[in-house]
């Protein structure tokens, strides 16, 4: 079946730094990518939609200077949290599917960030 | 706009009893997809059941199935037989659109205890 690697999975970093987080489509190509971002016991908020060879689309309240977004070919997205605080500690999921299965969002498993 | 609406935050259920999981959801648009997802400590997503807007027969996957009332816009996930494996957090999602290019949106989630 279709597999999402998310990479790195844990990130301890210093406030001020950027962090980029990579999303990749293994065995199939995805023309659109979603990034999700998860509090502790909440649920997952879509933060963007990232269109290969485009700009993504951003959910609004979604700061896009904050949170840039990459998707350079059909098999990678970036998302790189610039500048980052301890507000933005979170874990982050991306998802990302064959553009013509219509069935579940195949997801990565996750980047927990924790900024000190 | 699209509104995914889960009204329990916990259950309990008694292992190898069943268990109805409630959504409700909100949309427009004639064409959608249901989903469910659990969610275990560990973060990854994994994917129980979908439920096209169009199919006449309510899904079934193994354990689970999903009670597709479309007239009252509600999609429970049953899960039968509970196992204490079974517990979770467990979300509720929708995607207008009936491919995978379509973004999703998730429910608040219901945190599920299975009782030995």
């Amino acid at each position: 079946g279709a597999v999402v690697s998310q990479h790195p999975s844990w990130v301890i970093c210093k406030s001020g730094t950027s962090v980029k987080i990579e999303c990749r489509s293994l065995d199939f190509q995805a023309t659109t990518m979603f990034w999700y971002r998860q509090f502790p016991k909440q649920s997952l908020m879509l933060m963007a939609t990232s269109n290969e060879g485009s700009k993504a689309t951003y959910e609004q309240g979604v700061e896009k200077d904050k949170f840039l977004i990459n998707h350079a070919s059909l098999t990678l997205s970036t998302l790189t949290v610039t500048s980052a605080h301890p507000e933005d500690s979170s874990f982050y999921i991306c998802s990302a599917s064959p553009a013509t299965e219509d069935r579940s969002q195949h997801f990565g498993d996750g980047t927990r960030l924790s900024i000190l | 706009a699209q509104k995914i609406t889960q009204t329990q935050p916990g259950m309990f259920v008694q292992e190898k009893e069943a268990v109805t999981l409630d959504c409700t959801y909100d949309t427009s648009d004639p064409s959608y997809g249901l989903f469910w997802y659990k969610q275990p400590s560990s973060g990854e997503m994994i994917f129980l059941i979908y439920q096209g807007s169009y199919d006449q027969q309510n899904a079934t996957e193994g354990r689970y199935s999903l009670n597709f009332q479309k007239a009252r816009k509600s999609a429970n996930l049953v899960i039968s037989a509970s196992q204490l494996g079974d517990s979770a957090m467990y979300f509720c999602a929708m995607r207008e659109g009936n491919t995978g290019g379509f973004k999703t949106i998730f429910g608040a989630g219901t945190r599920l205890f299975v009782k030995a």
